[in-house]
């Protein structure tokens, strides 16, 4: 089956510093990937789409220059968490689009802001 | 946003017993699906239903589609330990854009 992978798994950083998590398709091209955030107890909340070789379409109220996606290609697609504060402690969890109705999601990184 | 609500919010249930998880949506869809996660993990696809479907089965597990009341259902038969998890519910809504609307999900202890 379809696998998506997300690097780093978890991560600690300190405020203000930026942190970048990779989310792959392993053995799949996705033109279409997906960034949810997901704060402990809660469910997921789509923070962007991102679309091979264009710009993401952000969620509103997700401030696209705190959290910047590139999706440079078929495999990859990066989110940079810029600037980062305790409030931005969450877990972050990509999908890749197979076709219309399919996603299949990344095992999730973690990031802690201290 | 989120558009769908499910309840239980938590469900606590002993080994053996089923366990049945609802979710209410807002607007058209054309599929529902329901994922299972594993603490701190990632989401496991457990079963898509499109909006023409009424009933599906896989496995223990059975869904439900009422599109005139807006709602699904989640039931597991037999409950295992091994089923204790988040379970939530997602539509595609009615647009083409792949986004997946997420439920609030309800978390499902099984007691061996």
């Amino acid at each position: 089956g379809a696998v998506v992978s997300q690097h780093p798994s978890w991560v600690i950083c300190k405020s203000g510093t930026s942190v970048k998590i990779e989310c792959r398709s392993l053995d799949f091209q996705a033109t279409t990937m997906f960034w949810y955030r997901q704060f402990p107890k809660q469910s997921l909340m789509l923070m962007a789409t991102s679309n091979e070789g264009s710009k993401a379409t952000y969620e509103q109220g997700v401030e696209k220059d705190k959290f910047l996606i590139n999706h440079a290609s078929l495999t990859l697609s990066t989110l940079t968490v810029t600037s980062a504060h305790p409030e931005d402690s969450s877990f972050y969890i990509c999908s890749a689009r197979v076709d219309y109705s399919e996603q299949y999601f990344g095992p999730g990184t973690r990031l802690t802001v201290t | 946003s989120q558009q769908g609500e499910e309840d239980p919010q938590a469900l606590s249930i002993q080994e053996g017993e089923n366990a049945t998880m609802n979710c209410s949506y807002k607007t058209s869809i054309n599929n529902l699906q329901w994922y299972r996660q594993n603490s701190g993990r990632g989401l496991v696809h457990l079963i898509l239903i499109r909006s023409n479907e009424r009933e599906k089965h896989s496995g223990r597990l059975r869904v439900t589609l009422d599109t005139s009341k807006k709602s699904s259902s989640l039931l597991i038969t037999a409950s295992r330990a091994a089923d204790t998890a988040s379970y939530f519910c997602a539509t595609h809504g009615s647009s083409n854009t792949g986004k997946l609307i997420f439920g609030q999900g309800t978390t499902l202890q099984v007691k061996p």
